[in-house]
């Protein structure tokens, strides 16, 4: 284990649900990631959170809605996607040190995203 | 753009053999990464080279950093079935603490 975890693992909602994807870290760091995995697609990052603010918003559509209370904890509300949303979302978390680099970025397992 | 693309998109060998995997890139970079995913899975760091490091080692692992050809590549020598997984480099600009620009990722199969 990577000391990443993400709730629920699966998920299947309608487009008018509105649901929320929940990632907590163990590991003491400091920056957290947003990224969405689709098929045959290369990994696309979707927001990043340095000691808790938003520091990337990688023109997400605002149906995609992030919040970080804390630098364990992050989550990503969501409400009306479409069917193009289904995807792979994963979190991730790195030291994030004020001025790093060369940081080595750790994922939880994802979530699988269907959107009927 | 700077997104690595890997070469090739899918590898099948036989177990014992040498797997070797390319990745390029287009800007100049901090460092390069490489990730290694199993199937619907999260990403696993595997190794970071710097710019300024042309060659490094981890177990069966060894990576190469070519700056001035924009690309790296991974070499997993005495491979096993446990090594099949797609693997991703990836790279952090020098403009862009924090943030990696990942390749689609190279698919390998190894047979027992």
């Amino acid at each position: 284990e990577t000391g990443v975890t993400q709730t629920p693992r699966h998920l299947v909602m309608g487009m008018t649900n509105k649901k929320s994807l929940k990632c907590e870290q163990h590991l003491g760091h400091n920056a957290m990631y947003w990224y969405k995995q689709s098929a045959k697609k290369p990994l696309e990052l979707m927001f990043v959170y340095n000691f808790k603010e938003q520091t990337e918003n990688n023109s997400v559509p605002s149906r995609f809605s992030p919040e970080c209370p804390n630098s364990s904890h992050l989550f990503l509300h969501l409400h009306t996607l479409q069917p193009e949303d289904s995807a792979l979302y994963l979190c991730a978390s790195s030291q994030g040190e004020r001025e790093a680099s060369q940081e080595t970025q750790y994922f939880g397992p994802g979530t699988r995203l269907l959107v009927l | 753009s700077q997104q690595g693309e890997e070469d090739p998109q899918a590898l099948s060998i036989q177990e014992g053999e040498n797997a070797t995997m390319n990745c390029s890139y287009k800007t100049s970079i901090n460092n390069l990464q490489w990730y290694r995913q199993n199937s619907g899975r999260g990403l696993v760091h595997l190794i970071l080279i710097r710019s300024n490091e042309r060659e490094k080692h981890s177990g069966r692992l060894r990576v190469t950093l070519d700056t001035s050809k924009k690309s790296s590549s991974l070499l997993i020598t005495a491979s096993r079935a446990a090594d099949t997984a797609s693997y991703f480099c990836a790279t952090e600009g020098v403009d862009s603490s924090y943030k990696l620009i990942f390749g689609s990722g190279t698919r390998l199969l190894v047979r027992p």
